[in-house]
């Protein structure tokens, strides 16, 4: 695609729900990275990949966090037992590898209730 | 430890008044620094970053090392420029980026 996908781009859910998180990258990107971002901060890092492997996940807050890219292209973020703490937009980018600039996707907007 | 500080959350001039958003950082080697704008109901972008050292949009930043600052600044403000501003940092071998916590600023007609 043209740009950066993340779907859905809002997702309510309730406390103690599981959540999955799409993000489609730039195609030929070979790395992609999450990033959470809180009312009023600045996005957050959380996990990045290059191809399939997870290269640097010491952003997750938790083992409720997870996330996976088996192709080496689409990735899903996945927060299990979810807590009112974890609303927030879910930044997804990608970029040509290291060194290169990111293109963000649009966010995922997470509100639990 | 890292830490990259944008003192102001908000910021207001007047059309074709000079601009300037601070930004310093706390980086113990050598970083690579970078702001990104997010413009009303669109996607975060890169808008420069200091090892190209270019003008984007009217906008330049100079890294100084030895006050750890990276300040943006435009010297006519245009009201297209009001938008959020993130600087954010990224450490020498690392993958991800370290923002701060932004700047809006509204550029007043």
């Amino acid at each position: 695609g043209a740009g950066v996908s993340q779907t859905p781009s809002n997702k309510v859910t309730e406390k103690g729900k599981y959540v999955e998180l799409r993000c489609d990258p730039i195609s030929g990107h070979t790395a992609l990275y999450w990033y959470r971002q809180s009312l009023g901060q600045g996005p957050e890092f959380l996990i990045y990949f290059q191809g399939t492997g997870a290269a640097d996940d010491s952003g997750l807050p938790n083992d409720r966090f997870f996330a996976v890219r088996p192709e080496g292209s689409v990735s899903t973020l996945k927060i299990q037992r979810t807590e009112r703490g974890d609303s927030a937009v879910y930044l997804c980018a990608s970029s040509e590898g290291v060194g290169y600039g990111y293109t963000f996707g649009s966010g995922t907007r997470l509100t639990v209730v | 430890a890292q830490r990259v500080t944008q003192p102001e959350k908000l910021l207001s001039v007047f059309k074709g008044a000079p601009v300037e958003l601070k930004c310093n950082y706390s980086y113990s080697g050598s970083p690579e620094l970078f702001w990104y704008v997010q413009y009303s109901r669109q996607r975060l972008q890169l808008l420069l970053r200091h090892i190209s050292r270019e003008s984007i949009k009217g906008f330049t930043a100079d890294l100084n090392k030895g006050e750890t600052s990276f300040h943006l600044k435009k010297p006519f403000a245009q009201e297209e420029d009001s938008a959020m501003y993130y600087c954010a940092l990224k450490g020498s071998g690392a993958n991800n980026l370290f923002f701060g916590t932004g700047t809006r600023l509204t550029v007043i007609p």
